[in-house]
């Protein structure tokens, strides 16, 4: 499938780790982005080509991307971490995945 | 600092044209290592992305759209631009202007607008 599976929601407690998974057969083989949206602002790039992290996002967002699945992860979460988060890639069009919400309790 | 601004009608009827502008400002639109992107969102869902252009009018589309798209750049006034014909209700979305860092694998979006809400009701 050409599609990205995202789960709808994840819940961490702050302070911890959070991971939030993209799947994708062999996902492996393209480049992944991660982007923020918190209510009502526009989406903010986070990671781009599976791991970098442009200027200014902080060092707890990181990322990775192995075999069917790439994975965004949060260490030490904030409560400004809330919000929710897209996976995207470049597979001759762009395409998004549905999105996880991120809750902090 | 790169900052893009949506502008156009709030409201338009079904079976109408939507047509929005996105001004680049702090920077040239006329860049090799960038295409230029609208991506919508429809109230409570996720992001779909619309179609983007390149400086020269070079543009891609997403498929499912593209039989109702066009877009359009003017590099004299740093804008860009999109319509969307025959629209229908279910073309109401924020409607989101992008930078697309065509240069970079995976060609993410590094710089956003605001974006615009865009009601489709007679």
């Amino acid at each position: 499938s050409s599609e990205l599976i995202q789960p709808l929601s994840v819940s961490v407690a702050l302070g911890q780790t959070a991971r939030l998974t993209c799947e994708r057969e062999d996902i492996r083989s393209k480049a992944v982005q991660w982007y923020q949206q918190k209510t009502g602002q526009a989406p903010l790039l986070v990671i781009y080509k599976d791991k970098d992290r442009p200027s200014g996002v902080p060092d707890r967002f990181s990322g990775s991307n192995s075999g069917n699945a790439a994975t965004l992860t949060i260490s030490g979460v904030q409560a400004e971490d809330e919000a929710d988060y897209y996976c995207q890639l470049w597979d001759n069009r762009v395409i998004f995945g549905g999105g996880t919400k991120l809750t902090v309790l | 600092q790169l900052q893009l601004q949506e502008s156009g009608p709030g409201l338009v009827k079904p079976s109408e044209t939507l047509s929005l502008t996105c001004t680049v400002s702090g920077g040239s639109i006329s860049i090799h290592s960038y295409f230029w992107g609208w991506i919508r969102q429809p109230p409570g869902k996720g992001l779909e992305w619309i179609g983007s252009i390149f400086y020269s009018g070079n543009t891609y589309f997403n498929p499912s759209l593209k039989s109702r798209v066009d877009i359009s750049v003017d590099t004299s006034q740093n804008q860009f631009s999109l319509k969307l014909t025959s629209v229908s209700a279910a073309d109401t979305a924020v409607y989101y202007c992008a930078r697309h860092y065509w240069a970079a694998a995976g060609r993410p979006f590094d710089s956003w607008g605001q974006g615009t809400l865009v009601t489709v009701s007679s």
